[in-house]
């Protein structure tokens, strides 16, 4: 069946514009993550959905970033007012409720950069 | 509260020999455990887990790793390097069905030839 998809595959924004990320999960698949990574850096937690739960946003570094999920399925990413380092790969991934393990499965990423 | 230390954030080794990435974590409740491969460019891909089953996980591409709870480790190794290896490695945990997953900051790993 289809993986995760994310589009675009690649922006260039100029500093100051808002963009949107785009996360199509795997079909069923309950929960879902947004992580960044940024050049030579581990994975940065964003947010959280599980369901129809609040989601956990512990991790989005400012008030310019926002996400949503609109029913339990596609997610967008937004980033407001985009700053030089907001440049990096933005990576979503979801994972069914059930099952054993509970493993991610992840895009292939958004690489951001702003110029 | 989880967290997820791996030791070494680059680890080189002559092909052919043991690959050893250690993977160290601390949850309040049993946990699932993750070994992720990232290939340059790509997105992460699962490599094993642990769910509670054998301690001994045997994975992909010839991988497996130990769970210790003793210790507190997951640690994954594979006999013998190959140079399609190198890639960067990241270990996982998730302290419950409805936690989110924690990562480590990763392993770059290097294959001489």
């Amino acid at each position: 069946g289809a993986g995760v998809s994310q589009s675009p595959s690649n922006k260039v924004t100029e500093k100051g514009k808002d963009v949107e990320l785009r996360c199509d999960p795997i079909s069923g698949h309950t929960a879902l993550y947004w992580y960044r990574q940024s050049l030579g850096q581990g994975l940065e937690f964003l947010i959280y959905f599980q369901g129809n739960s609040a989601p956990d946003k512990s991790g989005l570094p400012s008030d310019r970033f926002s996400a949503e999920r609109t029913g339990g399925s596609v997610s967008t990413l937004t980033i407001q007012r985009t700053q030089q380092e907001d440049s990096a790969v933005y990576l979503c991934a979801s994972s069914p409720r059930s099952g054993t393990g509970y493993e991610q499965y992840f895009g292939p990423g958004t690489r951001l950069t702003v110029t | 509260a989880q967290s997820v230390t791996q030791l070494g954030s680059h680890v080189s080794v002559s092909e052919g020999a043991l690959v050893l990435l250690r993977c160290n974590y601390s949850s309040s409740v049993p946990p699932y455990l993750f070994w992720y491969v990232q290939y340059p460019n790509q997105g992460l891909q699962l490599l094993l887990k642990y769910t509670s089953a054998a301690t001994l996980v045997k994975g992909i591409n010839g991988f497996e790793a130990e769970f210790k709870k003793s210790e507190t480790s997951f640690h994954l190794t594979k006999p013998s390097a190959h140079m399609s290896d190198a890639a960067e490695y990241f270990c996982a945990v998730r302290g419950g069905g409805y936690q989110k997953v924690t990562f480590g900051t990763g392993t770059k790993l290097q294959v001489i030839p």
